[in-house]
């Protein structure tokens, strides 16, 4: 069965420090994998997507993302993390196809906090 | 970037009423485009695709006759809540692709919908 376990539910770290959040998937075939971010009450930014290639990929906002097939993972880091990164964080995979369409699955969300 | 813009963001609403829920593409036309059901804390569900001119793909579970969907013109589909029940009380989230498929969801964001 298709998947993604994100495996915090809530991480607080200190404005400045470092941040990593986790994403586990299970997928049948090669997948293709994103992460969003959504501020209280409002929809979902796509931070970064990967489908191919390089591995490490970088999206908006400072963040960047690592595919390790091995580990079956795509874990989402930033190197130093602002008040306004509070959110919560959303892995997803999916299939994607030019003519197809892109039936998401989600996983349970990462809820931010940044301490000043 | 392409907006999704949806109306209203947040609806109060008697029990037995239904509810309309607006999902427009400003800058860009969209064939196809998803309606998610989000409960406090959790994650995305998708309901429904929503294909222009033709009828909706609904999810395992979600009840046609009381989410209808329609997908009349290349920039809205509508999302009716019918004979509304505190238990439909959510976070509605539609979003939508482009064409061609670059794999990126855009979505709205998102219409509260409390039901009393």
């Amino acid at each position: 069965a298709q998947s993604v376990t994100q495996p915090d539910i809530h991480i607080t770290v200190s404005e400045g420090a470092s941040l990593e959040l986790r994403c586990n998937y299970s997928y049948g075939a090669t997948p293709y994998l994103f992460w969003y971010v959504q501020s209280p009450g409002q929809g979902l930014q796509l931070l970064l997507k990967y489908f191919s290639g390089d591995t490490l990929v970088q999206g908006i906002k400072g963040f960047e993302a690592e595919f390790k097939r091995s580990q079956s993972s795509f874990n989402l880091r930033k190197p130093s993390v602002h008040w306004s990164d509070a959110a919560e964080y959303f892995c997803a995979v999916g299939p994607f196809s030019t003519g197809g369409y892109n039936k998401l699955i989600f996983g349970a969300g990462t809820r931010l906090a940044v301490h000043p | 970037g392409a907006v999704v813009s949806q109306h209203p963001s947040w609806v109060i609403c008697k029990s037995g009423t239904s509810v309309k829920i607006e999902c427009r593409s400003l800058d860009f036309q969209a064939t196809t485009m998803f309606w998610y059901r989000q409960f406090p804390k959790q994650s995305l569900m998708l309901m429904a695709t929503s294909n222009e001119g033709s009828k909706a793909t609904y999810e395992q579970g979600v009840e046609k006759d009381k989410f209808l969907i329609n997908h009349a013109s290349l920039t809205l589909s509508t999302l009716t809540v019918t004979s509304a029940h505190p238990e439909d009380s959510s976070f509605y989230i539609c979003s939508a692709r482009l064409q061609p498929n670059t794999g990126e969801l855009f979505f709205g964001e998102g219409s509260r919908l409390t039901v009393l």
